[in-house]
């Protein structure tokens, strides 16, 4: 099972929005909707930000949104903050021969 | 509140064997799926295996099946992470994770633990 696609670097000014795209197959992201995004600082463990492609958990702030179309999963972080200066990751329900799997991680940087 | 706790990281040379755990709190954990995700310095994120909450179902990824192995006991709290014939490979921070909701959900983890690295070198 390979891993998902992301870009490897995003970066914008505060205030301002980023898309981070997350490409798969039919048989990852594609496949269902269980798709979920994480962020990541330096040093700390993922924290989960979107699952099930567009919901987010209770305390994520709703700047943090996500969709997808087909076999690509998109986050976007609306009126970047410095805050947002993380790691960012996808993963994807990949169904009963594999399970899951995750992005290859997007670094997004806040100019 | 939700707690996962590993430990049992540390060097062990290449062919050896670790056990790592992770000891849970502030949820029913017979209910859940729970997982162990690993990180390698500088990389991404690899879910190495999971197990269904009764401990029925296990999956493992690619990279560490018939080395690696996973287990619970579900009246201590604890999940086990069982490493054999390790490999330079293998180094990582190795986390535990609650799967968010069943098993077919994927890797959905709404709970982590602080990690625990393992470092296999000679």
């Amino acid at each position: 099972q390979s891993a998902l696609t992301q870009p490897p670097s995003a970066s914008g000014s505060p205030g301002q929005s980023l898309t981070i795209s997350c490409t798969g197959t039919s048989s990852d992201v594609g496949y269902s909707n269980y798709v979920s995004w994480y962020q990541q600082h330096p040093g700390k463990a993922p924290k989960l930000i979107i699952h099930e492609v567009s919901k987010r958990p209770s305390g994520v702030p709703d700047r943090f949104s996500g969709s997808k179309s087909g076999n690509t999963a998109s986050l976007t972080v609306s009126g970047l903050q410095a805050e947002d200066d993380s790691d960012y990751y996808c993963s994807a329900y990949a169904g009963d021969k594999h399970w899951g799997v995750f992005g290859t991680g997007t670094k997004v940087t806040v100019l | 509140e939700v707690q996962l706790l590993e430990s049992g990281g540390g060097l062990v040379q290449p062919g050896g064997s670790l056990t790592l755990s992770c000891a849970v709190s502030g949820f029913t954990f017979s209910d859940y799926p729970m997982a162990w995700v690993r990180q390698a310095p500088g990389t991404g994120l690899e879910w190495v295996l999971v197990i269904s909450g009764t401990g029925a179902h296990t999956y493992s990824a690619d990279s560490v099946k018939g080395r690696f192995t996973i287990s619970r006991d579900n009246s201590k709290n604890t999940l086990y992470l069982q490493m054999n014939s390790l490999r330079a490979e293998d180094t990582a921070v190795y986390y535990c994770a609650k799967v968010q909701h069943f098993f077919w959900s994927g890797p959905t983890f709404d709970y982590w633990g602080q990690g625990t690295l393992v470092t296999v070198s000679s």
